[in-house]
């Protein structure tokens, strides 16, 4: 069973708008992980933002923000006023309690329009 | 600090022929990952290595694919003999035990089978 959902292959966006990124995952943990990744098309994964379980408010970093809502298992990232680096994939991950590895979904195509 | 050191960045070869990528992870990561990512999907585990031990290598195809971490520090993978559906980016990740446990990821290397 898919673990973790991205239902948006493909996004475009206006410069300096904000933009959201959907991710539902799957899990009958409690304790949990969810991570956000953004891929440029030089290939390296750069981690953007984390949000535990656990934690009772949604995590910020700069202009990454996550909307975690876990009754609905959705942990959505925000970016606000987007920038053209902004362009690339973007991943959503999930660690479940007890294991080190991070699963993926399949992505997210984001492109900026100037 | 220094990132996580894959090589080669690419690599082409015929089908059945062999091939065998390199990692460093970052200095005092005692896990260290390898992914394979083929175009448009996300990542997906092949081994995870604490230390020099294996953690989990159930979705490695093991009658091709070989990996060591011998010790504990600098890993190799080898595919023999390749086929066509092992064109595909590898990438190399570390982690740490402490903090959130990110995966520091590496530039990848890409494998062209043909």
């Amino acid at each position: 069973a898919q673990k973790i959902t991205q239902t948006q292959p493909g996004m475009f966006v206006q410069e300096k708008e904000a933009v959201t990124l959907d991710c539902t995952y799957d899990t009958s943990d409690q304790s949990y992980g969810l991570f956000w990744y953004k891929q440029p098309s030089s290939g390296e994964m750069i981690f953007l933002i984390y949000q535990g379980s656990y934690d009772e408010q949604n995590a910020t970093e700069g202009r990454y923000s996550l909307n975690f809502q876990k009754a609905r298992k959705s942990a959505n990232l925000v970016i606000s006023a987007s920038q053209l680096g902004d362009s690339a994939m973007y991943f959503c991950a999930m660690r479940e309690r007890g294991a080190q590895k991070l699963v993926f979904g399949q992505g997210t195509r984001l492109t900026i329009n100037p | 600090e220094a990132g996580v050191a894959q090589s080669p960045r690419y690599k082409i070869i015929e089908k059945r022929q062999s091939v065998a990528f390199w990692c460093n992870p970052i200095s005092g990561h005692a896990t260290l990952y390898w992914y394979q990512q083929i175009l448009g999907q996300g990542p997906k585990l092949l081994i995870q290595f604490q230390n020099n031990g294996v953690v989990d290598d159930s979705q490695l195809p093991k009658d091709r694919f070989s990996a060591e971490r011998l010790k504990g520090v600098d890993s190799t993978l080898k595919i023999q003999p390749a086929k066509l559906e092992d064109s595909a980016v590898y990438l190399c990740a570390s982690s740490q035990s402490t903090g959130v446990g990110e995966l520091f990821f590496g530039e990848g290397s890409r494998l062209t089978v043909l």
